[in-house]
């Protein structure tokens, strides 16, 4: 199994640009999680979806941020512009349940944001 | 949002110390779950405690849940250089808005 894929793995972008995430989770998680983890803090969830449906954004900039899930599978989280502050790990993680159950959540190796 | 606050910030020991992180909850936990997060890797899922009481271990690593649920805590018994990393206790019941967010984590290092 190829557990869950993230590309691209770096991303060097100039502010006021866009910029693409994406996240295929592993086949058959129906919860899907978008998390950003900045230096020395933990994952801070930015938005969470059961299938197709996000049924938590309250932590995503939604000025800046938007994501979808479209046919409830792989994920895009998009950041347009881009500020200096969003340099960060932007990390996605997907589990088979929606309170991730005795296997825990499934993070993918995140992609490296710079914004300069 | 609610958070499980996680101590200590840092933890560096000797090769072949113990090594103890707590995690404190000033409200009862439905689960508690422990990640590892390796040097410049992503979170990896070690364990789900759910029972009050709960006691369980893989190889050196022993994970205890309170009585009262509103505490656990991680064990290493003769840390190695391979257990290097941070150490994430989560509340993965906290499926109200926002709650699913990490603490800060536990940062070990070991000396050989």
């Amino acid at each position: 199994e190829a557990g869950v894929v993230q590309s691209p793995r770096y991303k060097i972008i100039e502010k006021k640009q866009p910029v693409a995430f994406w996240c295929n989770p592993i086949s058959g998680h129906n919860t899907l999680y978008w998390y950003r983890q900045n230096l020395g803090q933990g994952p801070e969830l930015l938005i969470r979806y059961e299938n197709e449906e996000a049924v938590d954004d309250s932590q995503l900039p939604k000025d800046r941020f938007s994501a979808e899930r479209l046919k409830g599978v792989d994920s895009t989280l998009k950041i347009q512009p881009a500020e200096l502050g969003d340099s960060a790990v932007y990390l996605c993680a997907s589990s088979l349940f929606g309170t991730a159950g005795y296997y825990g959540y499934t993070f993918g190796s995140g992609t490296r944001l710079t914004v300069v | 949002g609610q958070q499980v606050m996680q101590i200590p910030q840092y933890q560096h020991v000797q090769e072949g110390e113990d090594f103890t992180t707590y995690c404190n909850s000033s409200t009862t936990l439905s689960n508690i779950q422990w990640y590892k997060q390796r040097p410049g890797g992503h979170p990896v899922f070690l364990i789900q405690l759910v029972k009050s009481g709960e006691v369980k271990k893989q190889k050196r690593l022993t994970f205890q849940f309170g009585e009262a649920k509103k505490n656990s805590s991680l064990h290493i018994t003769a840390t190695q250089t391979t257990d290097v990393g941070t150490y994430f206790c989560f509340n993965a019941g906290g499926t109200s808005y926002g709650k699913l967010t990490f603490g800060q984590g536990t940062i070990l290092t070991v000396h050989p």
